[in-house]
């Protein structure tokens, strides 16, 4: 079946750093979701990307959606405390019965004052 | 908008016992999943409602896991009997068909002891 993995697992930053994390579908995607999720807490969706090649922006936040629609990236410029948390990517696969989205394993995003 | 509502948010039982989950959608929210999160793991899927019949179950573990969602609004997840791996987060989450994204509840974090 449909695989989504995610790298780093874990990225330790200092306040004001950039960080990347990416994320790489064992098959071709029609879209793909990102969330947050903060400790404790539950997942948040952030955007999503449905065209090859697609570039969104939110603040310091950019994703891109791959040209092949097969991997996608979240960039974070100058991290702040508030981006502390696990950020997923979630791809559109083809169940047996229909079309639901496979969650990533996730990357922890711990960003030191 | 009121969100996704779970209860319990917490619970601890013995292995062997049996356990309930409970999740109110967003009104009008047609879609409803039941996702398991492990500890350092992404969601993944177990169950897909519209409205109240079932989509997608290709992950549940049928022969201790089952869900219903009889009325087509508010739903169950049961565990009989339960094992030490089941311990995790179930996220209720629920979705306009056909998207575009998840809005998930608090989850309830069940512990097998």
């Amino acid at each position: 079946g449909q695989q989504v993995m995610q790298i780093p697992q874990y990225q330790h930053v200092q306040e004001g750093e950039d960080f990347t994390t990416y994320c790489n579908s064992s098959t071709t995607l029609s879209n793909i979701q990102w969330y947050k999720q903060r400790p404790g807490g539950h997942p948040v969706f952030l955007i999503q990307l449905v065209k090859s090649g697609e570039v969104k922006k939110q603040k310091r936040l950019t994703f891109q959606f791959g040209e092949a629609k097969k991997n996608s990236s979240l960039h974070i410029t100058a991290t702040q405390t508030t981006d502390v948390g696990t950020y997923f990517c979630a791809g559109l696969g083809m169940g047996y019965y229909g079309q639901n989205f496979v969650f990533g394993p996730g990357t922890r995003l711990s960003v030191l004052p | 908008e009121a969100g996704v509502a779970q209860s319990p948010r917490y619970k601890i039982i013995e292995k062997r016992q049996s356990v309930a989950f409970w999740c109110n959608p967003i009104s009008g929210h047609a879609t409803l999943y039941w996702y398991q999160q492990i500890l350092g793991q992404g969601p993944k899927l177990l169950i897909q409602f519209q409205n109240n019949g079932v989509v997608d179950d290709s992950q549940l573990p049928k022969d201790r896991f089952s869900a219903e969602r009889l009325k087509g609004v508010d739903s169950t997840l049961k565990i009989q009997p339960a094992k030490l791996e089941d311990s995790a987060v179930y996220l209720c989450a629920s979705s306009l068909p056909p998207g575009p994204f998840y809005t998930f509840g608090s989850g309830t974090r069940l512990t097998v002891v």
